[in-house]
């Protein structure tokens, strides 16, 4: 079965330093997300993204994050300069198709958990 | 804008027994309805999805969840619990035909005891 994957499962950063999250999403899947989840908090919404552009994004998702599609198959959150609040487990998820009724469905990769020091 | 609330954030319960983990939205406008369950370790995964039509929606797991638009909730039920049905459940909620944005609840903490 089709499957989000994300790498690496576990990122240990130093406090400024930049990281990229990496996601392969489902092959024929056009709609990308990254969620967050602070340790005990809420899945948080993070930002979508469709056709090389965002289409989406929460007031998290500031100057600091950034999101790419480098090549056919990824599909990258960069933090620029972390801080220890951003320490979460980070979600990608993708769909078919974001606004029609018949692929509501968002598959979600297993996360990668980010802890800032 | 829209909010969900699950009023439980952890629900321990017996095998066997019957367990209900409550869900209640808020929205101005009409959504999609989903659970998502997390298995320790694991990503995110949908239980099952309420769009339209019949408001019981069933999972392959015996799970059921029943929407109910006066009251904007999504309970989800199961009859029998089972030792594997240990995980964290999450409600959620969509735009009708408008970007995928989930808005998610705090989650539900189901914890199973022999």
């Amino acid at each position: 079965e089709p499957e989000v994957t994300q790498t690496p499962s576990h990122q240990v950063t130093q406090m400024g330093q930049e990281v990229i999250l990496r996601c392969v999403p489902i092959s024929n899947h056009l709609y990308f997300y990254w969620y967050r989840q602070i340790l005990g908090q809420k899945v948080e919404f993070l930002v979508s993204f469709y056709n090389n552009e965002i289409s989406e994004k929460s007031e998290i998702f500031d100057d600091q994050f950034s999101v790419e599609r480098p090549d056919g198959s990824n599909f990258t959150l960069k933090i620029r300069s972390t801080k220890l609040e951003d320490s979460a487990m980070y979600f990608c998820a993708s769909s078919e198709n974001g606004r029609t009724r018949a692929s509501t469905e968002a598959f979600f990769g297993q996360g990668t958990r980010l802890t800032v020091v | 804008a829209q909010s969900v609330t699950q009023l439980d954030s952890q629900v321990p319960v017996f095998e066997e027994a019957p367990v209900e983990l409550r869900c209640n939205y808020s929205s101005s406008v009409s959504v999609y309805l989903f659970w998502y369950v997390q298995y320790p370790n694991q990503g995110l995964q949908l239980l099952l999805k309420y769009l339209s039509g019949s408001t019981l929606v069933e999972s392959i797991n015996g799970f059921e969840a029943e929407f109910n638009k006066s009251q904007t909730s999504f309970h989800l039920r199961k009859p029998s619990v089972h030792i594997s049905d240990t995980a964290e459940y999450f409600c959620a909620v969509r735009r009708y035909n408008q970007g995928g944005k989930l808005i998610f609840g705090q989650g539900t903490e189901l914890s199973v005891k022999p």
